[in-house]
């Protein structure tokens, strides 16, 4: 059974630094992985799309690697701004898609 | 504008009282499903559609129920809603199963009383 998990749960860096968050998953047969945004009490936006036989992807200040062999992804994102401060999900589609619990991200202005 | 749409987006009801929540896409995704989201459990997958006609549960499908008439609709119902479904929830809609992306609705927030 896929099994998902994001480390870690919450962090807080100050403003305009790139920063790391992390995705894990027990599965190695994927489709693709997903990792999107969801602010307080608001609805799921899409960030980047991994497909399977991709290594990477980005878009604009965020950068998303998968190293499907190891179960590992990873989303960069650069110099960390307010507005970055949110929650963010993995999302690993095999036979169905499986979330993390995601990394609460809080950036100190 | 290619989007999913859930109504409501708030709703508190009375524990046993019948609803449902509508879920529309207007990209002609196959693949659609619903989800719930409560804090410490992350996003569950709760019934998925392949197609027309074509359900079944996910992980969480007790007390739910859903119908796939028509391609772009996919309404999750409740018959006789209890406190224990008071969350979150999201539909989600994808061109197939497999690799493409998965497009979500802006959630349902239910309160069952």
């Amino acid at each position: 059974k896929q099994e998902v998990t994001q480390i870690p749960a919450a962090l807080s860096v100050p403003e305009g630094e790139n920063l790391v968050l992390n995705c894990s998953f027990t599965d190695s047969a994927i489709y693709n992985l997903q990792w999107f945004r969801q602010d307080p009490g608001k609805g799921l936006t899409s960030l980047l799309l991994i497909q399977s036989s991709q290594r990477e992807q980005t878009s604009g200040r965020l950068n998303a690697s998968l190293d499907k062999s190891s179960g590992r992804s990873t989303l960069y994102i650069a110099a960390s701004q307010p507005g970055d401060s949110a929650t963010y999900l993995c999302a690993v589609n095999g036979d169905k898609i499986i979330f993390g619990k995601g990394t609460r991200l809080h950036i100190l202005p | 504008e290619a989007q999913v749409t859930q109504n409501p987006r708030y709703l508190i009801t009375v524990t046993g009282k019948k609803l449902t929540v509508t879920c529309s896409q207007n990209m002609n995704h196959e693949y659609m499903s619903w989800y719930r989201q409560d804090p410490g459990l992350g996003l569950r997958q709760i019934y998925y559609s392949m197609n027309v006609e074509v359900t079944d549960k996910g992980d969480v499908p007790e007390g739910y129920k859903v119908s796939r008439k028509e391609k772009r609709n996919f309404p999750l119902i409740l018959e006789s809603p209890s406190p224990n479904q008071t969350s979150l929830y999201f539909c989600a809609s994808s061109l197939a199963v497999t690799n493409t992306e998965a497009f979500f609705g802006q959630g349902t927030r239910l309160t069952v009383v």
